[in-house]
Parts: C-alpha cells; sequence; structure tokens
C-alpha cells in the first residue's frame, strides 16, 4: 500500500525563524513527488520534484529530493505570517496522488 | 472562468437525504478528480476521470458514491442517503497533464 509520511505534524516557529518541513514515502512505480501549500480550503501547487539532488527554489521556499532515501524536504527561510498553512506533500505513483497528511505550520509574529 | 470551479460552497443536509456536488474544470483539461478531506485528515483519493477511458473509481469508500462526468468536462459527484461521516470538504482537481493539479475551492458539506 503506498503510504505518504509527513513530519511534524504540527510547527509552531516566531518569524524570521527558518522551518524544514519533512516527506517521507513508501510507493511502488514512483514518478514524482508534489508539494502544495492549503491555506483555506484549496491547496495551491508549490513544487514538482522528479529527480534527485535537483534544489527547487521559489523566493524564500526550497525543497530537494532523496530517491534514494525516499524522502523531501521543504525550507522555508525569513518564514512570514503568510507562510502559516498546512504544506502538503503528495507522491505520484501511477494516475491518482497519494497524499501525507500534512504539517501544520504557525508562524508567531 | 480561468480556475477550477465546485458547487455549492457550503451544503448543510440531513442524514439520509441525497447530495449532488459539481466541478467545473480547467477548459482543456483531459484529467479531473475527486477528493475528500476530513478534519483533521490528509487528503482521501476517491475518484478519477481521464479522457475517455474508464474512470478509477477505487477511493469510493462505499456504494453510496458515485461520480460522472459528462462530455469530458463538468463532473458530479453524488452522494446518497448520506451518513454524518460523510461531512468534509470535497475538492475537485484538474490537471493537463498527470502530476500538477489545479485545485477548485472545495465543497464543504454538513450532514445533520
Amino acid at each position: 500500500e503506498d503510504k505518504v509520511v509527513q513530519s511534524p505534524l504540527s510547527l509552531v516557529v516566531h518569524e524570521g525563524d527558518t522551518v524544514t518541513l519533512n516527506c517521507s514515502y513508501e510507493v511502488t512505480n514512483f514518478r514524482s513527488l508534489l508539494w502544495y501549500k492549503q491555506e483555506k480550503k484549496a491547496p495551491t501547487f508549490l513544487f514538482m520534484l522528479t529527480s534527485s539532488g535537483i534544489e527547487k527554489k521559489s523566493g524564500r521556499l526550497s525543497s530537494i529530493l532523496d530517491k534514494k532515501e525516499l524522502f523531501s524536504i521543504l525550507n522555508i527561510t525569513a518564514t512570514q505570517t503568510g507562510d502559516s498553512a498546512i504544506y502538503l506533500c503528495a507522491v505520484d505513483p501511477r494516475s491518482e496522488l497519494t497524499f501525507g497528511t500534512g504539517t501544520r505550520l504557525t508562524i508567531i509574529p | 472562468g480561468a480556475g477550477v470551479s465546485q458547487s455549492p460552497s457550503n451544503k448543510v443536509t440531513e442524514k439520509g437525504k441525497d447530495v449532488e456536488l459539481r466541478c467545473d474544470p480547467i477548459s482543456g483539461h483531459t484529467a479531473l478528480y475527486w477528493y475528500r478531506q476530513s478534519l483533521g485528515q490528509g487528503l482521501e483519493f476517491l475518484i478519477y476521470f481521464q479522457g475517455n477511458s474508464a474512470p478509477d473509481k477505487s477511493g469510493l469508500p462505499s456504494d453510496r458514491f458515485s461520480a460522472e462526468r459528462t462530455g469530458g468536462s463538468v463532473s458530479t459527484l453524488t452522494i446518497q442517503r448520506t451518513q454524518q461521516e460523510d461531512s468534509a470538504v470535497y475538492l475537485c482537481a484538474s490537471t493537463p497533464i498527470a502530476g500538477e493539479l489545479f485545485f477548485g475551492e472545495g465543497s464543504r458539506l454538513t450532514v445533520l
């Protein structure tokens, strides 16, 4: 059975801190790993990772994939209150994505 | 519109009633997904439509759930004889290629 595990489940930090969110997976026929940010009801796409060791960056956010150890991390530097959200990791083994339960990130001003 | 559109945004119903949730995907997107998100849970896959292929219904939790996609565009998720455990946010997503999903705002279903 395909499985995606995210940690920590919840994280509270002060504005300006750097955070690292973790996602480990066990799937057959891995194709890609995706990160989403969910603030209200609809997740918004952040990154798609298909190759090991290649960092993807978007502003203060970055992510990297390790296909040997079967995990990915999402880094957020100089956090802002607008970064408060649930961050979802998903893996695409076949047609449908398998999602983790997410990490709830809260940034305290 | 430019994005995935879902309706209704909120639905409150009584236990035992049937409900229909609608999803209008982004024009040209061939794949459409339905997910369910219960309080404190991750996204649970329900059903997947790809072009004219038979849908992947492997995520539907019971035979009270069904979905169709007419003309390769609009999709309707139907829940018959609703139960309280059906209360959740139902999210629809579409994609032109496998992987990157574009989500709608969801339909929040509350079964009393």
